[in-house]
């Protein structure tokens, strides 16, 4: 069974700050990735994807996937109190049925 | 702009009661999923269903059961709720499996008392 170490549990910014999250699976057949952001109330929503080894970025979020050490990390630049939410990494090996999830981190962006 | 759609947002009823939620989604995926999130915030997959298959994990109680009448509907019956089922329930469809991007709905508060 997949396990997943998420960290931190909770992260507080500033406002225009830089938001660093980070995750390990441990499941050698894992190959997809992504990062999802659920805020208060409503379901959690696909933020960025990686499949590939290195960086991925999308305006303020930038991924980064070793598969060697099955590692993704998020960061995030320039952060605003909109960004306050919880952040959870997901992963998949090929075909599977199973998106397992870590624990998630609550990330606290102060104006 | 939502396009995985429960009913209801919340629903409160006693031990040993039976509950049913809907889930239904307009984006044409043809697999759906059910999740418990816990009052911990993890998120546990229950089932996952396609037209073809239904994929129960194994450490679902049988109490739970997945119900669809086509690949836009996937409801969740629990016959006998205990209070341990109290969480968030959350659907969410996909386009196959692996490498596709799961679409969750808003989910179901349940609460047993």
């Amino acid at each position: 069974q997949q396990k997943v170490q998420q960290s931190p549990e909770s992260l507080i910014v500033p406002e225009g700050g830089m938001a660093s999250l980070n995750c390990t699976f441990s499941d050698r057949n894992s190959q997809y990735f992504w990062w999802y952001r659920q805020h208060s109330g409503e379901g959690p929503k696909a933020l960025m994807s990686i499949f590939s080894n290195g960086d991925k970025k999308e305006g303020r979020f930038t991924a980064h996937l070793n598969k060697a050490s099955l590692y993704v990390s998020l960061h995030i630049k320039d952060s605003q109190p909109s960004d306050s939410a919880l952040y959870f990494c997901a992963g998949a090996s090929s075909g599977s049925w199973q998106l397992i999830f870590g624990s998630g981190t609550q990330l606290t962006v102060m104006p | 702009e939502t396009a995985v759609f429960q009913t209801p947002n919340y629903h409160v009823t006693q031990v040993g009661n039976e509950v049913s939620f809907n889930c239904k989604q307009t984006l044409g995926h043809d697999t759906m999923y059910w999740y418990k999130q816990d009052s911990k915030k993890l998120l546990k997959i229950m089932f996952s269903y396609n037209n073809k298959q239904l994929i129960v994990n194994e450490t679902v109680p049988r109490r739970f059961s997945p119900q669809s009448s086509d690949k836009a509907h996937l409801n969740l019956r629990i016959k006998s709720v205990e209070p341990e089922d109290s969480a968030v329930y959350l659907c969410a469809s996909s386009l196959g499996q692996g490498r596709n991007t799961l679409y969750f709905g808003a989910g179901t508060r349940l609460s047993v008392l």
